[in-house]
């Protein structure tokens, strides 16, 4: 059974922290990615990676970053948080497209607010 | 760049009345997924569509392709409360990632 874990349900930071969320995913998947869900808006792909070490900007990645040293983790890092990154963050993994159904399976969630 | 529209954005019904939410897209697709968000959860994968002109169901739910592959539809046949929830298309934009749409919430009153 496909299991994704991030490290926090929820999570109350203040501006200007640096603030790490952690997704650990137990398929092998090579794909990870990282969004963020916000009212009316849907999911929005921050940053996404298909390998270690190898990451790729999504549609919005400003004042983010990303880290993959593991291929089971992939990290999200907000550098110097502000509080337009308050959001719901949804960790996903999935195996590379072309070895046939690619579903993504998604974590339960990190619900950031920055004070 | 690609967009992936989706409407509508909220729709009521009554308890076993039908439902249906579109996604449409500017550019061919080469495929396309189907999302379920139950409230307070994650999203959690339905289906995924790859040949023109598909329909696949999966008990009271009917999924379509469109022709031109431009457009699917989601499609609940009596629906119950169990179907409350955020339904997502996601389309392959290439480069391993998927655009997803701004979902429907559907909401079932009894």
């Amino acid at each position: 059974d496909v299991k994704v874990t991030q490290s926090s349900r929820y999570l109350v930071k203040r501006t200007g922290e640096k603030v790490f969320l952690e997704c650990v995913q137990d398929m092998d998947h090579e794909n990870m990615f990282w969004y963020r869900q916000d009212p009316g808006l849907g999911l929005r792909l921050i940053y996404f990676s298909y390998d270690v070490k190898m990451k790729e900007k999504g549609d919005i990645p400003e004042g983010y970053s990303v880290s993959r040293e593991k291929k089971e983790r992939f990290s999200l890092i907000l550098e110097s948080a502000s509080t337009n990154q308050t959001s719901m963050y949804l960790c996903a993994s999935s195996l590379l497209i072309d070895r046939g159904l690619n579903e993504q399976f998604f974590g339960p969630g990190t619900r950031l607010t920055v004070l | 760049g690609q967009q992936v529209m989706q409407i509508p954005q909220y729709q009521h019904v009554q308890e076993g009345e039908d439902f249906t939410t579109y996604c449409n897209s500017s550019t061919t697709l080469s495929n396309i997924q189907w999302y379920k968000q139950r409230p307070g959860g994650h999203p959690v994968f339905l289906i995924q569509l790859v040949k023109s002109g598909e329909v696949k169901k999966q008990k009271r739910l009917t999924f379509q392709f469109g022709e031109a592959k431009k457009n699917s539809s989601l499609h609940i046949t009596a629906t119950q409360t169990t179907d409350v929830g955020t339904y997502f298309c996601a389309v392959y934009s290439g480069t391993y990632k998927y655009i997803f749409g701004t979902g429907t919430r559907l909401k079932v009153l009894a």
